[in-house]
Order: C-alpha cells, then structure tokens, then sequence
C-alpha cells in the first residue's frame, strides 16, 4: 500500500504570510494527489484535486504543485479562516485504495 | 445543493455490528461519475478511508478493515448504508460520510456529511 507522509506535522505562522506544506508518497502516484482543509469539528474540504487544480469556490491564494513522489500545498496571504490542519490524500492505487497524510496544523503565531 | 447527513446509534457494544446511514438530498444519487463511502477519523487523529461503492454491487474497500466491512445502497431512499461487524474499541471514531468524485484522471472527496460520532464500549 502507499504510504502518504506529511510534513511538517505542525506549523506556526502570521496573517500574511506564505507557508507551504509538504507531502510525500512512498512511491510514484504521478499527479493523483488531493488535498483537503478541516476545520475544528467540521468534516474536511476538498481543496485541490489532482495535484494542481483548484476546487470551485476555493481563494486563489491556496495553491497545489508537485508530480512523483513530492507535492506542495502552498498557501499565500494568509488569511485567519486558513488556520487549520491540512491533509493529503492519494488516489493512485487500482483497485482504488485511498490513503490520507497524517496531517498538518497550521496555527497561528 | 447536495448535502449528505449520517444516522444511527452513538453507542455500539465490543463484538457488535455498527450500522450508519447517509441520507443524500439536494441532487441526484445516481449521476454518472460518483460514487458514494465512508472515512471515519478517531478521536485527536487523522482520517482513515473505510471504502465506497457505486450501486452496491460496484465497491472497493480498505484492505485493512475489508473483512469487516460492508457498503450498500437503497437507491428508492436516496441513502447508503455502513455496516462494520466485530467492533472494538479501536473502531472508536467521528465517521463522515462523503461523495466520491470519479474524475478521468483522479478521485476526489468533494461532499462530505457533518460526521456522526460512534463509540465502540459495553
């Protein structure tokens, strides 16, 4: 199975500021990487699919690169709704076989 | 705007079988291109896939929990079903349902439920 490893598990940074978080699969997964926000007692939201597209509705400050084994979650202008953890999740495997990071908090400095 | 809400018991026994259901409103259930399943996420953790199915017949499953595990669908109610036999503590969690978007190149979760918490305990 693939194995999904976040980086770092938290994060402390200012309204304003550029963070980038970082995912890494056990294995190549090509671009089939997606990545979720989840709020404190709300269900996670899908954010970018496919590595590099954005979600309809989702601001323009977040943004998704990397293929392989390396993918970024870059978020600009920090904003204080953007204050959350933040989860990668693979899609690779066929038979699908879904596997999430283990999750990033992003809090406030 | 489709919305997804979970049911069933809070409470289940060591050695039963946890059932939830998730009722779909606000759009379709049988569109092309989506599947419906379940994640749970124990307490103070992260997410963890359970599995999905499409009309019932079509599933795939988390290996780990495969043997335990099993989706349905009640197409004439709009609603999918989670059963999960031999529960244990461990299989304490806040279970999501969730619409998984099947796209041409990637799969996505892009709806979710609110979550039900479950708790495994006699």
């Amino acid at each position: 199975d693939i194995q999904m490893t976040q980086s770092p598990s938290s994060l402390s940074a200012s309204v304003g500021d550029r963070v980038s978080i970082t995912c890494r699969a056990s294995q190549s997964i090509v671009d089939y990487l997606n990545w979720y926000q989840q709020k404190p007692g709300k269900a996670p939201r899908l954010l970018i699919y496919a590595a590099s597209s954005l979600q309809s509705g989702v601001p323009s400050r977040f943004s998704g690169s990397g293929s392989g084994t390396d993918f970024t979650l870059t978020i600009s202008n920090l904003q204080p709704e953007d204050f959350a953890t933040y989860y990668c999740q693979q899609c690779y495997s066929t038979p699908p076989e879904f596997t999430f990071g283990q999750g990033t908090k992003l809090e406030i400095k | 705007q489709l919305q997804l809400q979970e049911s069933g018991p809070g409470l289940v026994k060591p050695s039963e079988t946890l059932s939830l259901t998730c009722t779909v409103s606000g759009g379709s259930f049988t569109s092309s291109g989506y599947f419906w399943g379940w994640i749970r996420q124990p307490p103070g953790k992260g997410l963890e896939w359970i599995g999905n199915t499409y009309n019932g017949g079509n599933t795939f499953y988390n290996p780990s929990l495969r043997s335990r595990v099993t989706i349905s669908v009640d197409t004439s109610k709009n609603q999918f079903s989670l059963n999960l036999s031999s529960v244990t503590a461990a299989d304490t969690a806040l279970y999501y349902c969730a619409r998984l978007w099947r796209g041409y190149i990637f799969d996505a979760f892009d709806i979710w439920g609110q979550g039900t918490v479950v708790t495994v305990s006699s």
